[in-house]
C-alpha cells in the first residue's frame, strides 16, 4: 500500500491559517469516510486533532478543522499559534489490495514564522 | 484519563527476537481494539498490526506478516507484540495505540490515544 501524499512542510506568520492536503485514491480518502489527522511535536508521540474527516476530539481547539473533497482531504489551522509547530499525519481506512487496512500520510511539517 | 505504556524495546540482532508490552489503564480494556504502529528514525507513520477486544482478531500489515504476533491478555489489561526474524528495516519506535471501537478493522476506525512509544534497534 502506498502512502497518502502530503506536502513535505508548509509555514505561516501568527494569526494566519494554513491548509495541509492529503491526497489519495478511490480505495481510501476517495470512496471512505475514516479519515483522520494527528499532530505530533518534536520527540512527542501522534495526538488525535481530527475524525472522521471533520470531527474535533473533545479537547482540540476550534482553530483545527477538517474537509474532504475528492481523493483529497485537508486539515486547516486557522489563528496560527506557535504552540501548532509540529508534524502532521493524515490517515485513512484502505481497501486496496493487501492485507493493511490502514494508511498514513507522507507527514507535514508545520512552522511557524 | 487512558494511559498507555510501552516497554520491552531495545537493540536486537537481525534475525533475533524481542516482545514488546503495552500496559493500558483508564478504560475497559477489553472493549477496544489496540493496534501497534511505528515510526522509524526520521520517517513516518506505519501501522503495524491490530487486535480486537475480545482477541479473537489480529491483523498484520504485509511487511511484518509471518513474522510478528499481536496478542492480549484482558485480565491484565496488558497488549503484546512478539517479533520474530527481526529485519533492520524494523527498527522504529514502536507506539501502541487505542482504536475508538472494539473492532480492529473498521472503515471510520481512529486512533484516540497514543503511548509514549519505545524504541527497538535492529543491528549487528
Amino acid at each position: 500500500q502506498s502512502a497518502l501524499t502530503q506536502p513535505p512542510s508548509v509555514s505561516g506568520s501568527p494569526g494566519q491559517s494554513v491548509t495541509i492536503s492529503c491526497t489519495g485514491t478511490s480505495s481510501d480518502i476517495g470512496f471512505y469516510n475514516g479519515v483522520s489527522w494527528y499532530q505530533q511535536p518534536p520527540g512527542t508521540a501522534p495526538k488525535l486533532m481530527i475524525y472522521e474527516v471533520n470531527h474535533r476530539p473533545s479537547g482540540v481547539p476550534d482553530r483545527f478543522s477538517g474537509s474532504k473533497s475528492g481523493y483529497t482531504a485537508s486539515l486547516t489551522i486557522s489563528g496560527l499559534q506557535a504552540e501548532d509547530e509540529a508534524d502532521y499525519y493524515c490517515s485513512s481506512y484502505t481497501s486496496s489490495s493487501g492485507s493493511t487496512p490502514y494508511v498514513f500520510g507522507t507527514g507535514t511539517k508545520v512552522t511557524v514564522l | 484519563e487512558v494511559q498507555l505504556l510501552e516497554s520491552g524495546g531495545g537493540l536486537v540482532q537481525p534475525g533475533g527476537s524481542l516482545r514488546l508490552s503495552c500496559a493500558a489503564s483508564g478504560f475497559t480494556f477489553s472493549s477496544y481494539a489496540i493496534s501497534w504502529i511505528r515510526q522509524a528514525p526520521v520517517k513516518g507513520l506505519e501501522w503495524v498490526s491490530a487486535i480486537s477486544g475480545s482477541g479473537g482478531d489480529t491483523y498484520y500489515a504485509d511487511s511484518v506478516k509471518g513474522r510478528f504476533t499481536i496478542s492480549r491478555d484482558n485480565s491484565k489489561n496488558t497488549l503484546y507484540l512478539q517479533m520474530n526474524s527481526l529485519r533492520a528495516e524494523d527498527t522504529a519506535v514502536y507506539y501502541c495505540a487505542k482504536g475508538n471501537s472494539i473492532f480492529g478493522v473498521d472503515t471510520e476506525y481512529y486512533f484516540d490515544s497514543w503511548g509514549q512509544g519505545i524504541l527497538v534497534t535492529v543491528s549487528s
